[in-house]
């Protein structure tokens, strides 16, 4: 079956680090990728996504990812991160009419 | 710029007992999901929506129906809450094409006793 694996849970880093969250999937088709973020007490907005062309794709607020076909990864990267991006990060990959999301890496930031 | 809505935002009720949860869109979006967010799973979809009066089950549709008789709407009603079903419920929608993102509303808490 068709499944989505970030594997950070929660990570914790102080301002100004830089982020990498993982993100793999597993079906060999076509697919098409998503970051979404939840920030407290808010519904999920799009961060980036990746349809086809250059696999290194930019979003909002200096987020980037880079899609690696052959390691079936979507990984989400920041150089450097704010008070302000503590947040629920989801990857998602969809196919069809079908989406399936990650169980989400809670970042927490400090300041 | 209304979106997406759902209510309520927060409920409470008791296993056994039906519940309705509502959601409305003011895109005119063809598609629309339903999906339930909980701790360790991310989200999952339980049904969605090509169109008006065309539905399909998603991943997790057991103990839920939906219907959508008008393409601005998609309620998803329990039949008879189980407290399994305690979780926070999104709806989203998108344009056709599956290349769309999707957009979300901002969640009903569901607590069942």
């Amino acid at each position: 079956a068709q499944s989505v694996s970030q594997h950070n849970h929660h990570v914790i880093l102080s301002e100004a680090a830089s982020l990498e969250l993982g993100c793999n999937y597993s079906y060999g088709g076509t697919v098409n990728l998503f970051w979404y973020v939840q920030y407290p007490g808010q519904h999920l907005q799009l961060l980036l996504k990746y349809f086809s062309g250059d696999p290194l794709v930019k979003g909002i607020k200096g987020f980037e990812a880079e899609f690696i076909k052959s390691k079936f990864s979507f990984n989400l990267r920041k150089p450097s991160v704010q008070w302000s991006d503590t947040a629920e990060y989801f990857c998602a990959v969809g196919w069809g009419n079908d989406m399936r999301f990650g169980a989400g890496t809670r970042l927490t930031v400090k300041p | 710029d209304a979106g997406i809505t759902q209510s309520p935002r927060y409920k409470i009720t008791e296993t056994g007992r039906q519940v309705t949860l509502m959601c409305h869109q003011t895109w005119s979006h063809s598609y629309m999901f339903w999906y339930r967010q909980d701790l360790g799973h991310g989200l999952r979809l339980i049904y969605y929506s090509a169109a008006a009066d065309i539905t399909d089950k998603g991943e997790v549709p057991d103990g839920y129906v939906v219907s959508r008789s008008k393409t601005e709407n998609f309620p998803l009603t329990l039949e008879s809450a189980t407290r399994s079903q305690t979780s926070v419920y999104f709806c989203a929608s998108r344009t056709a094409g599956p290349y769309n993102e999707q957009f979300f509303g901002p969640g009903t808490r569901l607590t069942v006793l």
